[in-house]
């Protein structure tokens, strides 16, 4: 059974700083997703990482894939308060088949303060 | 270009009640989902559709939980009778095909009491 374990799940972080969110998964795979959500709203796409060593990058946030190691990262470069959300890696289970089953991590809860 | 609309956005019944929610995709996508995102954790898939057929409903309450995709188009999933653990938010989402990115729609909360 395929596992995804975001860490931390929480963080609390100042504006202008800058850190990490880590995305590990259990078994194969070639392709990862990071969404934001919002409270109370939907998710909203951010990156999708294709092959090992991916890196994609959008303003403060880029994200990288190491397919070998099983992990993804998301930093986040000199935060701002916009920033504040909820953070989802998931992985597609059954890429390379038939299917475009994802499998969530539980989630990275990101809080910004001035 | 219009996103997945889902309605209603919210939904409170009492246990053993009955209850539907409606999807309407991207124009276009192929693929449709529903997820069930419970308070604090990550969206679970609960059944995947091609076109009009199924594609994995592996994770589908079937007892209580039913799902259909006629025309290939709109979407609806049901429940009933309706447990106190399916208090949720039901997300819709929908892609070109089943590699393509998968967009989320708004959600129904819904609260079983």
């Amino acid at each position: 059974e395929l596992k995804v374990e975001q860490n931390p799940l929480f963080l609390s972080m100042q504006e202008g700083k800058n850190y990490t969110i880590y995305c590990n998964y259990s078994t194969t795979s070639d392709r990862l997703y990071w969404y934001r959500q919002d409270p109370g709203k939907s998710l909203e796409s951010l990156f999708v990482l294709l092959s090992n060593g991916a890196v994609k990058q959008e303003g403060r946030l880029m994200a990288s894939l190491d397919t070998k190691a099983r992990l993804s990262t998301l930093h986040i470069t000199a935060a701002v308060h916009d920033l504040s959300a909820t953070y989802f890696c998931a992985v597609d289970m059954n890429y390379g088949g038939s299917q475009g089953n994802l499998i969530f991590g539980k989630g990275t809860k990101l809080s910004v303060k001035p | 270009e219009a996103g997945v609309a889902q309605s209603p956005r919210y939904k409170i019944i009492e246990k053993r009640q009955s209850v539907a929610f409606w999807c309407n995709p991207i124009s276009g996508h192929a693929t449709l989902y529903w997820y069930q995102q419970i308070l604090g954790q990550g969206p679970k898939l609960l059944i995947q559709f091609q076109n009009n057929g199924v594609v994995d409903d592996s994770q589908l309450p079937k007892d209580r939980f039913s799902a259909e995709r006629l025309k290939g188009v709109d979407s609806t999933l049901k429940i009933q009778p309706a447990k106190l653990e399916d208090s949720a938010v039901y997300l819709c989402a929908s892609s070109e095909d089943w590699v393509d990115t998968q967009y989320f729609g708004p959600g129904t909360r819904l609260t079983v009491l």
